[in-house]
């Protein structure tokens, strides 16, 4: 059983449409990252979050990390081909003796 | 610098063969991590190493050898590998194992290992 449970799966969507991936847990985590990966590569940092109800942006991307630390969401808003790839939560929780726990991960792909 | 790198980037290598992957950061960082990865999977994490010292081994086959020679180095031996174990290996570094609940992995860009 996975500690984060990661949906979509995939999401396939046109340029312009906003999309939204959710990470959720029924286990408190002391931080949460968000990863992204192109086939092939390492997972490439896009944010990490640490406190309950904290909000970040980058650029068109929005992420979000729940008042009681168990679940996170990222929003992309008028997506673009280059925001294709595997997006993957990870976090830290004292459940998994802060060994790093992923989500499944999330394809998505953004139609030109 | 949030650097790590990987060599090789491709290996291809027969059942009987010996060779080994190598990663390097030079964040100042205390714990590198060897995980494996499959197509369209998460990475699984295979070894911690916390200060230059094995920390955790996650019940990987003994055909995987890991060596920390030093803070900046992570290596692994492979030696009589099978065709399952075809994989993107990954390699990654944060400041410290257990060290801060808030503590962020670094990754490599992988090597991506073909064991025929």
């Amino acid at each position: 059983t996975q500690l984060l449970e990661q949906s979509p799966q995939f999401l396939s969507i046109q340029e312009g449409e906003n999309l939204t991936v959710y990470c959720n847990s029924s286990s408190v985590f002391s931080s949460l990252q968000w990863y992204r990966q192109e086939p092939g590569e390492g997972p490439v940092l896009l944010v990490t979050v640490v406190t309950g109800g904290e909000v970040k942006k980058l650029k068109r991307l929005t992420f979000q990390f729940g008042d009681a630390r168990k679940d996170s969401s990222l929003h992309i808003t008028a997506a673009q081909p280059g925001d294709t790839g595997l997006y993957l939560c990870a976090g830290l929780s004292r459940t998994n003796d802060y060994k790093l726990s992923f989500g499944a991960g999330t394809t998505v792909t953004v139609r030109a | 610098d949030t650097e790590v790198t990987q060599t090789p980037k491709h290996l291809v290598m027969g059942m009987t063969n010996k060779k080994s992957l190598k990663c390097e950061q030079h964040m100042g960082h205390r714990a590198m991590y060897w995980y494996k990865q499959k197509a369209k999977k998460p990475p699984e994490l295979m070894f911690v190493y916390s200060y230059e010292k094995l920390s955790i081994n996650e019940s990987v086959p003994s055909r995987f050898s890991p060596e920390c020679p030093n803070s900046s180095l992570l290596n692994l031996h492979l030696h009589a590998l099978q065709p399952e174990d075809s994989a993107l290996y990954l390699c990654a570094s944060s400041q410290g194992y257990r060290v801060a609940s808030t503590d962020t992995q670094y990754f490599g860009p992988g090597t991506r290992l073909t064991v025929l």
